[in-house]
């Protein structure tokens, strides 16, 4: 159980364009999801959370207006880069939380490399 | 501010020669403390959660503990399987935000 997928595993886009990254829960039910943001050799860092049928909050420096989330169902959030440039190349990386506010383990996906000519 | 620190950085062991990696944190109130295992190009993959000093945990070749200060995740007879980063992470108790993750340890085991 606990299975978080995402897609695509892998995305190739010319700098300007707009790339989506979807994250489902498989087999739960997720009120929260996280994104995340892994440069090679480092570790996660938080950009967002995600809760369902409600904004979402960004940690500190992160731009709303360039990483665009929405978490439509309890079962799907999407990540989408608007106006992508080469810097936002990186490993996105998504969580759901199984349970509620008093649960804290997290499920990860498996991850989306994005590459921005 | 709440922090994590990971040692060694890079860890590389014989197959089937023990050690630990460390996890030091601090923070205000600990609601949790998280090993996740991660391969090269994947998510990470969630190991053991540990919530209060004195807890051990155990799932085959691994073993987590916790003290107020920081945790060990002891590798007994590793194998060149067991080769990943491992990311430690904490929750801290009264704060909105999430887990805060340390920068890992790369663990190499060689045949």
């Amino acid at each position: 159980g606990a299975v978080v997928s995402q897609h695509p595993s892998w995305v190739i886009c010319k700098s300007g364009t707009s790339v989506k990254i979807e994250c489902r829960s498989l087999d739960f039910q997720a009120t929260t999801m996280f994104w995340y943001r892994q440069f090679p050799k480092q570790s996660l860092m938080l950009m967002a959370t995600s809760n369902e049928g409600s904004k979402a909050t960004y940690e500190q420096g992160v731009e709303k207006d360039k990483f665009l989330i929405n978490h439509a169902s309890l079962t799907l959030s999407t990540l989408t880069v608007t106006s992508a440039h080469p810097e936002d190349s990186s490993f996105y990386i998504c969580s759901a939380r199984v349970g509620g506010p008093s649960y804290n383990e997290q499920f990860f996906g498996p991850g989306t490399r994005l590459t921005v000519l | 501010e709440d922090q994590v620190t990971q040692s060694p950085e890079a860890l590389r062991l014989q197959e089937g020669e023990s050690s630990s990696l460390n996890c030091s944190y601090t923070v205000s109130g600990l609601r949790g403390l998280f090993w996740y295992r991660q391969d090269p190009g994947k998510g990470p993959e969630f190991l053991f959660t540990l919530y209060s000093a004195g807890e051990e945990k155990e799932k085959e070749r691994l073993k987590a503990t916790l003290t107020k200060k920081e945790s060990f995740l002891h590798i007994t007879a590793p194998k060149p399987e067991d080769s990943a980063t491992y990311l430690c992470a904490v929750h801290p108790s009264g704060s909105a935000r999430q887990l805060t993750f340390g920068s890992g340890t790369q663990l190499t085991v060689l045949p």
